[in-house]
């Protein structure tokens, strides 16, 4: 049982180039997050999911788009990557309730020079 | 709207001492209360969480946290330190109500063990 994977762990992108953080779980969750942490800010939702074909914005979605056509697969991109979106991304599922354990990835460290 | 205050980003204790991380949260509707702990360079792992019914729970590696609905807090206790406990802690609030976790996180606090 793989839990959740994230892939890379690590990446160093330009300004202005794009990318797709890849996350997949193998729990058969149904609800799907993406955070980013930055030091002293916590843990800040961007988007997430409740379903395949259904997703929503969180806290801090400007300048990233998701999608989700499977139960598995999250994917994260950036569009237009700027200075600002340095940081550890994670990618985080659950059951849909409130009260359960959400379960996260390693993290994907990205830098944005 | 949902928000915490975790107090002291920083938290320095000897080993054997009591561990005590201070989280206080805002919340419009009765809230799912959760700590996180996230060791270097991993993700998060869950240690507790407060649902719904007993107000003292217990999690893993021996800690224990209070929901106390007066004081709207949530603090994390543990009364033996050990050095494996260095980390960073989140403490995380949901609104009850929404049928999914809408996590909203504190700023954390990085937990230091000195021998």
């Amino acid at each position: 049982n793989a839990g959740v994977t994230q892939t890379p762990k690590f990446q160093v992108l330009k300004t202005g180039q794009s990318m797709t953080l890849q996350c997949a779980q193998d729990m058969n969750h149904e609800y799907m997050s993406w955070y980013r942490q930055d030091p002293g800010m916590g843990l800040r939702l961007i988007h997430y999911s409740v379903g395949a074909g259904i997703t929503d914005q969180g806290e801090v979605p400007n300048g990233y788009n998701v999608s989700r056509s499977t139960t598995e697969d999250f994917p994260l991109r950036l569009l237009s990557a700027a200075p600002s979106q340095t940081s550890v991304y994670f990618c985080a599922s659950s059951y849909v309730t409130g009260d359960t354990e959400a379960f996260f990835g390693q993290g994907t460290r990205l830098t944005v020079v | 709207a949902q928000s915490v205050t975790q107090l002291g980003s920083h938290v320095s204790v000897s080993e054997g001492a009591l561990v005590l991380l201070r989280c206080n949260y805002s919340s419009s509707v009765p809230p799912y209360l959760f700590w996180y702990v996230q060791y270097p360079n991993q993700g998060l792992q869950l240690l507790l969480k407060y649902t719904t019914g007993a107000t003292l729970v217990k999690g893993i590696n021996g800690f224990e946290a209070e929901f106390k609905k007066s004081e709207t807090s949530f603090h994390l206790t543990k009364p033996s330190a050990h050095m494996s406990d260095a980390a960073e802690y989140f403490c995380a609030v949901t609104p009850m109500n929404t049928g999914f976790q809408k996590l909203v996180f504190g700023t954390g606090t990085r937990l230091l063990v000195s021998p």
